[in-house]
């Protein structure tokens, strides 16, 4: 089945500054990958998601890239607040017959430092 | 917005006792889905729904849980001999339909804590 890496595990930084996340996924049949953010003790909010036929998909400080070949897409936010201070999951999905379940990565801490 | 419900928000609940956990998922939604997380680590899936059977299963999904839909809103999901391992978070999820990739909602989960 489908695996999902993410790293790293925990990132810290400076309102205003960027923060990157980035996942890894197995197998190539996937084609759908959504970003949720977690608050402590809420709901998985999707955030942006993006389909194998784009490379990348931007919406106002958060951006999402995919490298199809190299099998790997990442989450950029931009002049982070401290608000976006959460956990992140990045998930894929194959279509194909079947529920197309979504397969998670194991988070990211986001800690933005006002 | 149209939101999925969970109820309750919180179940504790004495080892080896059965527990059901509800979900009334968007109303025009087809597929339902239950996710869990264990403290601190990634959602996992456990089962997904649509046309009143069950679609898919994960490892996780043994003979004891089972869902239900058992009338045109709710979906429920029972653990019938709970162990201690149980303990989680458990989300509901819907989609409108699968074949476009439209996101999956999830509902703000229950919290299941086995004593």
């Amino acid at each position: 089945g489908e695996n999902v890496e993410q790293h790293p595990s925990t990132l810290s930084v400076q309102e205003g500054d960027s923060a990157v996340i980035k996942c890894t996924y197995s197998d190539s049949a996937s084609n759908y990958f959504p970003w949720y953010k977690q608050e402590l003790g809420k709901r998985p909010q999707l955030i942006i998601d993006i389909r194998s036929n784009v490379g990348e998909k931007k919406d106002q400080r958060i951006a999402v890239t995919l490298n199809k070949t190299a099998k790997h897409f990442s989450l950029h936010i931009t002049e982070t607040q401290p608000e976006d201070s959460a956990v992140y999951f990045c998930a894929a999905s194959i279509t194909g017959a079947g529920s197309y379940q979504l397969t998670f990565g194991k988070g990211t801490k986001l800690s933005v430092i006002p | 917005e149209p939101e999925v419900t969970q109820t309750p928000s919180h179940q504790v609940t004495q080892m080896g006792q059965e527990v059901i956990l509800r979900c009334v998922p968007i109303s025009n939604h087809l597929y339902f889905y239950w996710y869990r997380q264990i403290l601190g680590q990634k959602v996992e899936f456990l089962v997904s729904f649509y046309n009143n059977e069950i679609s898919e299963k994960s490892e996780i999904f043994d003979d004891q849980f089972s869902v239900e839909r058992p009338d045109g809103s709710n979906f429920t999901l029972k653990i019938r001999s709970t162990k201690l391992e149980d303990s989680a978070m458990y989300f509901c999820a819907s989609r409108e339909r699968a074949w476009d990739n439209q996101p999956q909602h999830f509902g703000d989960g229950t919290r299941l804590s086995i004593l």
